[in-house]
């Protein structure tokens, strides 16, 4: 099976630019997460989807981050302005439910540097 | 109190050694754990999972788990170079939300 897509790969920007991330999840996948990895630290969910509805978005600092699944498959997350201090990787997993025993599928990310 | 806290290390043991990689929870309401490793540069991947207290064993890995203590730790016996990773702890609750801990990094040396 083909897995979870991430695009861009790399992204460089400067402070209060916006940028945008998209995500595939695996086909059938009903749950997608999004996941911010600053360099040296655990990933930390932003948020995370059930099909389109959101299920957890309590660390989504939702003054500049958005991040929508409108039809149920694909997601997007962007960041309007951008600070240094996002700087990350920043991590799309899915996986087959919402059940708490279901492992994450985990794309390759997109390291975002702010300058 | 972190939610999930681990040791980051780094914790460097000899080829041939056994790893113990240990892992703290603050939630009681946890209910499934999860070991991802992350080499450098590279998404998380998961290789254990264990939902009941004791032991659970694949191949050269075996968890275990304390729920009473509020306990998981992973050990890898006949360590090798090729497990030099950073070993990352989960936990869930029943929503399917998933709290990692900031990782150990592990060194095997030849």
């Amino acid at each position: 099976e083909a897995g979870v897509a991430q695009s861009p790969r790399y992204k460089i920007i400067e402070k209060r630019q916006s940028v945008a991330f998209w995500c595939n999840p695996i086909s059938g996948h009903a749950t997608l997460y999004w996941y911010q990895q600053i360099l040296g630290q655990g990933p930390k969910l932003l948020i995370q989807f059930q099909n389109n509805g959101v299920v957890d978005d309590s660390q989504l600092p939702k003054d500049r981050f958005s991040a929508e699944r409108l039809k149920g498959v694909d997601s997007t997350l962007k960041i309007q302005p951008a600070k240094l201090e996002d700087s990350a990787v920043y991590l799309c997993a899915s996986s087959p439910g919402g059940l708490s025993s279901s492992p994450l599928h985990f794309g390759n990310g997109t390291r975002l540097t702010v300058t | 109190q972190k939610e999930v806290e681990q040791n980051s290390g780094p914790l460097s043991v000899p080829e041939g050694a056994i790893a113990s990689l240990n892992c703290t929870y603050s939630d009681r309401g946890s209910q499934s754990f999860f070991w991802y490793r992350q080499y450098s540069g590279k998404s998380p991947e998961l290789i254990m999972s264990i939902y009941s207290n004791g032991d659970k064993e694949d191949g050269r890995f075996t968890a275990q788990l304390n729920k009473a203590s509020q306990y998981v730790s992973l050990l890898i016996r006949d360590s090798q170079p090729s497990d030099s990773a950073t070993y990352l702890c989960v936990r869930s609750g029943n929503t399917g939300k998933l709290i990692f801990g900031q990782g150990t990094t592990l060194q095997v040396k030849p």
